[in-house]
């Protein structure tokens, strides 16, 4: 069982769309939860992190966590061709030995049609 | 300007050859990790480092090795003995706050 997985996508939204990406992680002591952007043939850009159950806003994005259901996810509002890349979730997985390092999933692709 | 860098960006190794991958950063962040990633797959941990001379292999090491003799600095070396070197190697550094990490460029790997 993979400890963090994403739907590969690819998954489109129309310009101006909410485009919602899902993850879902296996250790129930996890407590970090990060999402990353990757455009193509570059490095990961850290969006946003969160730790606490609910929504966390920043911008146009919103991270949400349901500790219970060990799930977090990525809503993009009003999205913009210039958000198609893949979103990289990534969760601090404590059965790994340590707590300073992150296991991530495959990535969803977003594409975003003008 | 802080950040990360990773040198070169593209590399060539032929058969047989060992390559040293270059990441400095100047954050003054602790902690140093290596990642590869493959075509269409997420992050893999190679080797990671929470304090200087220190270092501890994560999921896939076999085949690479490292070294974290100052705090700015952590090479990773592809040996001969990685069958299957082709990828994109990223290297992160996380600071004191909690698990958050940062990507340097990364180096794009090539066996010719």
């Amino acid at each position: 069982q993979k400890e963090v997985e994403q739907n590969s996508g690819p998954l489109s939204v129309p310009e101006g769309a909410i485009a919602s990406l899902n993850c879902t992680y296996s250790d129930r002591g996890s407590q970090s939860f990060f999402w990353y952007r990757q455009y193509s043939g570059k490095s990961p850009e850290l969006i946003m992190f969160i730790y606490s159950n609910g929504d966390k806003e920043d911008g146009r994005f919103t991270a949400q966590l349901n500790k219970a259901s060990q799930y977090v996810s990525l809503l993009i509002r009003d999205s913009q061709p210039s958000d198609s890349a893949t979103y990289l979730c990534a969760v601090n997985i404590f059965s790994s030995g340590s707590a300073r390092q992150l296991t991530f999933g495959s990535g969803t692709q977003l594409t975003v049609l003008p | 300007d802080g950040g990360i860098t990773q040198s070169p960006k593209y590399l060539f190794r032929k058969e047989g050859q060992n390559v040293t991958l270059s990441c400095e950063q100047n954050l003054n962040h602790d902690a140093m990790y290596w990642y590869r990633q493959d075509p269409g797959q997420g992050l893999r941990l190679i080797y990671y480092s929470q304090i200087v001379n220190d270092f501890q292999k994560g999921d896939i090491a076999e085949g690479y090795s490292v070294s974290r003799e100052k705090k700015e600095s952590f090479p990773l070396t592809v040996t001969s003995a990685q069958k299957n070197p082709t990828a994109f190697y990223l290297c992160a550094s996380s600071g004191t706050g909690p698990d958050t990490q940062y990507f340097g460029p990364g180096t794009r790997l090539t066996v010719l």
